[in-house]
């Protein structure tokens, strides 16, 4: 099983509909998540981290479930400028070093 | 967020040679982590440069291919050795900064290699 998993897609959804992508992973000591956006022939960039109340930033909202252990990502009202691929990341530190793996990533494709 | 500057951002080399890739940031970081991206693939953890010790490699990357040198706590040099076709791939600087009660990555423009 991946440490990391993610449906690669590709999402392709209109304009202004809401998509959501799900991602699990297997550490349960895993301590930090995160999304983060990857263009095409671009470097990654982060998107936002996920906290474990869930948080929301504009059309964006993100939730861990730790029980579960899934973190999930929402866009509202999609744009054209939403299609990206969509990565999800799961920070392990232990003993002071840091460990972030990748997901293989979601993409979306906003169509107009 | 740390600003880095990546160097080169593409390159096309010839099989059996060496390619040094190399990475400033605008600020003094502890750690800065090398990563791989294989075409349509996701990021795979080649080292982690600590400044002032030897760096730590993931498992299947080993120090004779990939030799990191980190001289000081805002730049780092990943060489990729004796290259092969497979060596073809994305290669990315990053560094974890802690903002708040957050840790965040930010990475390197990339380096797309293409050995002929």
């Amino acid at each position: 099983r991946k440490e990391v998993e993610q449906d690669p897609g590709p999402f392709n959804v209109p304009e202004g509909a809401t998509v959501a992508f799900n991602c699990t992973y297997s550490n349960s000591a895993s301590q930090s998540f995160f999304w983060y956006r990857q263009d095409c022939r671009k470097e990654p960039k982060l998107l936002m981290s996920v906290y474990s109340s869930g948080n929301e930033d504009g059309r964006f909202t993100a939730q861990l479930n730790r029980a579960s252990q899934y973190i999930s990502l929402l866009i509202r009202d999609s744009k054209l400028s939403d299609s990206a691929t969509y990565l999800c990341v799961v920070n392990i530190e232990s003993a002071g070093t840091y460990k972030y793996i990748f997901g293989t990533g979601t993409r979306l494709k906003v169509l107009a | 967020s740390a600003v880095i500057s990546q160097k080169p951002s593409r390159d096309i080399c010839q099989r059996g040679t060496s390619l040094t890739i190399q990475c400033q940031v605008d600020s003094q970081v502890t750690m800065m982590f090398w990563y791989r991206q294989q075409p349509g693939q996701s990021l795979t953890l080649i080292a982690t440069a600590n400044q002032g010790s030897e760096a730590t490699y993931e498992s299947g990357f080993v120090i004779d291919k990939f030799p990191i040198s980190r001289p000081n706590l805002t730049f780092s040099t990943l060489t990729v050795s004796n290259m092969s076709p497979e060596d073809s791939s994305i290669y990315l600087c990053s560094v974890v900064r802690l903002r708040g009660s957050n840790y965040g990555y930010t990475f390197g423009s990339g380096t797309r290699l293409t050995v002929v």
